[in-house]
């Protein structure tokens, strides 16, 4: 089973700060198979990014992701008050099965 | 309007057993893959199982593997979970999710859950 480790499991930070949110898998996981969410409290989570770089419908653009192999990296240009929250990277692999990292939070410094 | 709709639900012992369902409308239920993913009080996200577009093929987590069922009736644009042998640690929000079509994998449809709870 893969598993995906994301750090750092909380980012403190003010609005139009950077946000950089890294996930390391423990095998090399297919781009088009990595993706990553947002959930607030009380919601559902929400596609941001699949394939590792593709924005999902309706992601505004200071979404981005990138990587490769073990490391990906999911960073928000500059935060807005609503992109605080928790974010998640998903893999799917080859036994056709998915997992989940653990989350960062993303909180208002 | 796409959307899934969970129910089923509840509280139930230790041991004991539900079956969860998951209504799909909006969208032509049967092109598309289904998981359920769940998240315990405060915890992050935990995939559970999936199932392609027609039944033939699924897959599910160690952790709920040989205790769970998932199935759909196309027919009636539905999805299901059947649980038993329930745990303490099967408690959990229980979201159903729609998986994206093409070579990605990623869930771009969730519903809003429906809580399970199991507790003597």
């Amino acid at each position: 089973e893969i598993v995906l480790t994301q750090s750092p499991v909380t980012l403190s930070l003010s609005p139009g700060e950077r946000a950089t949110l890294s996930c390391r898998a423990s095998q090399s996981v297919s781009s088009n198979y990595l993706a990553w969410y947002q959930q607030k409290p009380g919601q559902a989570p929400r596609l941001l990014i699949y394939a590792a770089s593709s924005r999902a419908t309706g992601i505004p653009d200071r979404f981005s992701g990138s990587g490769s192999g073990t490391d990906f990296t999911l960073t928000i240009s500059r935060l807005e008050p609503e992109d605080f929250a928790v974010y998640y990277c998903q893999q799917y692999d080859s036994s056709h099965t998915w997992t989940f990292g653990q989350g960062t939070k993303v909180e208002i410094k | 309007e796409v959307q899934l709709v969970e129910s089923g639900g509840g509280v139930v012992r230790p041991g004991g057993s539900l079956r969860l369902s998951c209504a799909a409308s909006g969208f032509t239920f049967d092109d598309y893959g289904m998981s359920w993913v769940r998240q315990a009080p405060g915890k992050g996200l935990e995939w559970v199982s999936g199932i392609n577009w027609n039944g033939g093929s699924t897959g599910y987590a160690d952790s709920v593997k040989g205790r769970s069922t998932i199935s759909r009736d196309n027919a009636k644009n539905s999805l299901y979970l059947q649980m038993n042998s329930l745990r303490a640690e099967d408690t959990a929000l229980y979201h159903c999710a729609r998986v994206t079509v093409g070579a990605v994998a990623a869930f771009d449809i969730w519903g809003q859950g429906t809580m399970v709870t199991v507790s003597s």
